[in-house]
């Protein structure tokens, strides 16, 4: 059974890079079958997509996020990552990494990391 | 981008209830559409995909319906484990978008 872990820093200051990684397990990223996207919940925004990259290097952004995010995908390491430029308080959220099927009968979140809350202050 | 609209936001409920969520798109997502359960401090966890199909593993009692832009979760008998918050989700386009939330409490 897949598991996904979300790692890096819980405290980013105003203005600088939010960086996290997803490890997967279980499982290859490289599957085909599935995109690896990233997900945030916070309390005035409920849960907000980002955004979601193909191991093959397609990807799919939150346009209201865009101009700000990068998500790459490293195969060798079984790892997929989230830069976020920028930040402000309101991206202070709990940041998930997740699954997304890839097929016409699974087009769903069917795996979630446990989550890192991520806080922005100085 | 899509809004979707869940009611009520919250509702108050018993053991061996049964519980109505609703779930409106802002247009037409087909059945294109999950439901999800959370529990406080936990991930989302998929219950129902493409509007009606239950996931594996998870209890009959459990059942969802509707198409084009009205979807409904239904709990046919609420279970103390079954306490929790619950959002819609549409995979018809992008971005992908979540409803804001039912709360089902005692």
């Amino acid at each position: 059974q897949v598991q996904l872990q979300e790692s890096g820093p819980g405290l980013v200051k105003p203005s600088q890079t939010l960086s996290l990684t997803c490890t997967v397990s279980g499982g290859s990223i490289d599957n085909s079958i599935y995109f690896w996207s990233w997900i945030r919940q916070s309390a005035g925004k409920g849960l907000e997509w980002i955004g979601r990259m193909y191991a093959s290097g397609s990807s799919n952004y939150n346009p209201s996020l865009k101009s700000r995010i990068t998500i790459s995908i490293d195969t060798s390491r079984n790892q997929f990552s989230l830069k976020l430029t920028s930040v402000t308080a309101a991206d202070t959220a709990i940041y998930y990494c997740a699954r997304e099927g890839a097929t016409i009968s699974n087009k769903y979140f069917d795996s979630w990391g446990q989550g890192i809350l991520v806080t922005v202050s100085s | 981008d899509i809004q979707m609209t869940q009611s009520p936001s919250s509702v108050s409920a018993s053991v061996g209830d049964r519980v109505t969520i609703t779930c409106r798109a802002s247009q037409g997502i087909a059945s294109w559409l999950a439901w999800y359960q959370q529990k406080p401090g936990n991930a989302p966890k998929l219950l129902i995909s493409t509007a009606s199909t239950l996931n594996r593993g998870i209890p009959s009692r459990f059942s969802g319906s509707g198409s084009g832009t009205d979807f409904t979760l239904t709990i046919s008998s609420l279970q103390p484990e079954d306490f929790a918050t619950y959002y819609c989700q549409q995979a018809d386009s992008f971005p992908r978008t979540f409803g804001q939330g039912t709360k089902v409490e005692i």
